[in-house]
C-alpha cells in the first residue's frame, strides 16, 4: 500500500532562515513525488515534482526538494524563508506501477 | 485556461437537505478527483474517475454520497440527506491521465456548512 508521512504538524522558522518541511513515503515500486501548497481559503497549488533524473528538484517560489531513495524521503527546502511562505504544505506520492491512480497525500504541515 | 471550476463556492444548508456540488475540469484532462478537507481528518480522497468512469469510490463515506461524471467536462457530488458532520471544504481536481507523473490541478473548493 502507498502512504506518505509528514512527521511535523507545524514548522516555525524566522524570516531569512532556511526552512525544511519533511516528507517520507512508502510505495511498493518506484515513486512519483509531489509537493503542494495551500494558502488560507484557497485550493492546493502545485509546487514541484520528482519524476526521474536529478535528485534535486527545483520548483516555484524558490522551493526545492531532494529525493533520497535510501531514506525514502522527499524533503521540501528553501534557502531563505519569507513571511509570505506561511501556508499549509502537502507531500504526495504515486507508485509508478499504479498507472491511473490518484495521488496519496500526507496530512500536511503548517509552515509559520 | 480557466483552471478547474467549482460551484457553488459556499453552500449553507439545513440537515436533511440535498446538496449538489459541481465541477468543471480543465479541458483535455482525462481524470477527475473529489476530495474532502476537514481540520480533523485532513485531505481525504472520496472518488475519482478516469475517462468518465468511476475507478475507486472506496473513500465515499456513506451511501448518502454519490458522484457522477456524465461527460468529460462536468461532474457532480451529491449528498442526500446532508448531516452536520458533512460540513467541510470539498475540492475537485483534474489531471491528464495519471500514467506519467502528471500532477493534479485543484479547484478553489466548495465550503459546505450543514446546520
Amino acid at each position: 500500500a502507498q502512504s506518505v508521512a509528514q512527521p511535523e504538524d507545524q514548522v516555525n522558522v524566522a524570516e531569512g532562515n532556511p526552512l525544511t518541511v519533511k516528507c517520507t513515503y512508502s510505495v511498493s515500486g518506484n515513486p512519483y513525488l509531489f509537493w503542494y501548497v495551500q494558502y488560507p481559503n484557497r485550493g492546493l497549488q502545485f509546487l514541484l515534482k520528482y519524476i526521474t533524473g536529478d535528485n534535486l528538484v527545483k520548483g516555484s517560489y524558490g522551493f526545492e526538494a531532494e529525493f533520497n531513495k535510501s531514506q525514502t524521503s522527499f524533503h521540501l527546502k528553501k534557502p531563505s524563508a519569507l513571511v509570505s511562505d506561511s501556508a499549509l504544505y502537502f507531500c504526495a506520492v504515486r507508485d509508478r506501477g499504479q498507472a491511473g491512480t490518484a495521488l496519496i497525500f500526507g496530512k500536511g504541515t503548517t509552515l509559520s | 485556461d480557466a483552471g478547474v471550476i467549482q460551484s457553488p463556492r459556499h453552500e449553507v444548508t439545513e440537515m436533511g437537505q440535498e446538496v449538489t456540488l459541481r465541477c468543471k475540469p480543465i479541458s483535455g484532462h482525462n481524470s477527475l478527483f473529489w476530495y474532502r478537507q476537514t481540520m480533523m481528518r485532513g485531505l481525504e480522497l472520496l472518488i475519482y474517475f478516469n475517462n468518465n468512469v468511476p475507478i475507486d469510490d472506496s473513500g465515499m463515506p456513506e451511501d448518502r454520497f454519490s458522484a457522477k461524471m456524465p461527460n468529460a467536462s462536468f461532474s457532480t457530488l451529491k449528498i442526500q440527506p446532508s448531516e452536520p458532520r458533512d460540513s467541510a471544504v470539498y475540492f475537485c481536481a483534474s489531471s491528464p491521465f495519471p500514467s506519467t507523473g502528471n500532477e493534479q490541478f485543484f479547484g478553489p473548493g466548495t465550503r459546505l456548512t450543514v446546520l
